[in-house]
């Protein structure tokens, strides 16, 4: 069974501070993706970051960092000095599987961050 | 590009009425998904097509049918709709490699949604 665990229901910062979201993940795939979105308050979801099973090196984009340890099957995202902007819900989403359930997304059920002033 | 994008944004129906949403992508993307979600619960995928003219069924297809006759265009379709329908409803679409190959599945785009009461 494949499954996607944030267990961060909520999390509320002070703007400027680091915040990480956690991600945990289950598959018996050896190749799988997993992917972060972002949904703000208008609603849309807004691709953030595509990582394979192979490359375990960690990315950093900006104030966005991503850290992917297999052996612990996690995927934790990093913002660093968050700003009110960043306020949204953020899901964490793995891809496993081939053949007719290639690329079908498995969501967690998201963290809602608050940066506030 | 407009990407992928939603018909209607907004609808309210009564319990038993029918509706199609329309999802559109400019994309040339031979996959394409319906999701819905609800508070809660993250995006939880209905159904999905890897080609025009194929469906097949996701995690919740029950009291949905989806056709694919245009690669262009994913319809999700209500025959009688029932308060527990009560949703907000994503279409995304992404380009795939051909099924069993094992080639990369690239990312999935999101449309902005339409939000469905039923009534």
């Amino acid at each position: 069974a494949q499954k996607v665990t944030q267990a961060q229901t909520e999390i509320s910062v002070v703007e400027k501070e680091d915040v990480t979201l956690d991600c945990v993940y289950e598959t018996r795939d050896t190749t799988y993706y997993l992917f972060w979105y972002k949904q703000p308050p208008s609603g849309e979801l807004v691709f953030l970051i595509r990582r394979n099973s192979f490359d375990e090196q960690n990315e950093i984009s900006g104030r966005y960092s991503w850290n992917f340890q297999k052996s612990t099957s996690s995927f934790n995202f990093t913002i660093t000095a968050s700003q009110v902007v960043d306020s949204a819900v953020y899901f964490c989403a793995l891809s496993a599987g081939y053949g007719g359930s290639q690329g079908n997304l498995i969501f967690g059920k998201g963290t809602k961050l608050s940066v506030k002033p | 590009n407009a990407g992928v994008t939603q018909t209607p944004k907004f609808r309210v129906l009564k319990t038993g009425q029918s509706m199609t949403l329309l999802c559109a992508q400019d994309m040339n993307h031979e996959y394409m998904y319906w999701y819905r979600q609800d508070p809660g619960m993250g995006l939880r995928l209905i159904h999905y097509s890897v080609g025009e003219g194929t469906t097949a069924k996701g995690e919740v297809p029950d009291g949905y049918n989806v056709s694919r006759l245009k690669k262009q265009n994913f319809l999700l379709g209500l025959e009688s709709a029932a308060p527990s329908q009560t949703s907000v409803y994503f279409c995304a679409s992404s380009y795939e490699g051909q099924p069993n190959s094992g080639l990369v599945p690239e990312t999935q785009y999101f449309g902005p949604g339409t939000r469905l009461l039923v009534l």
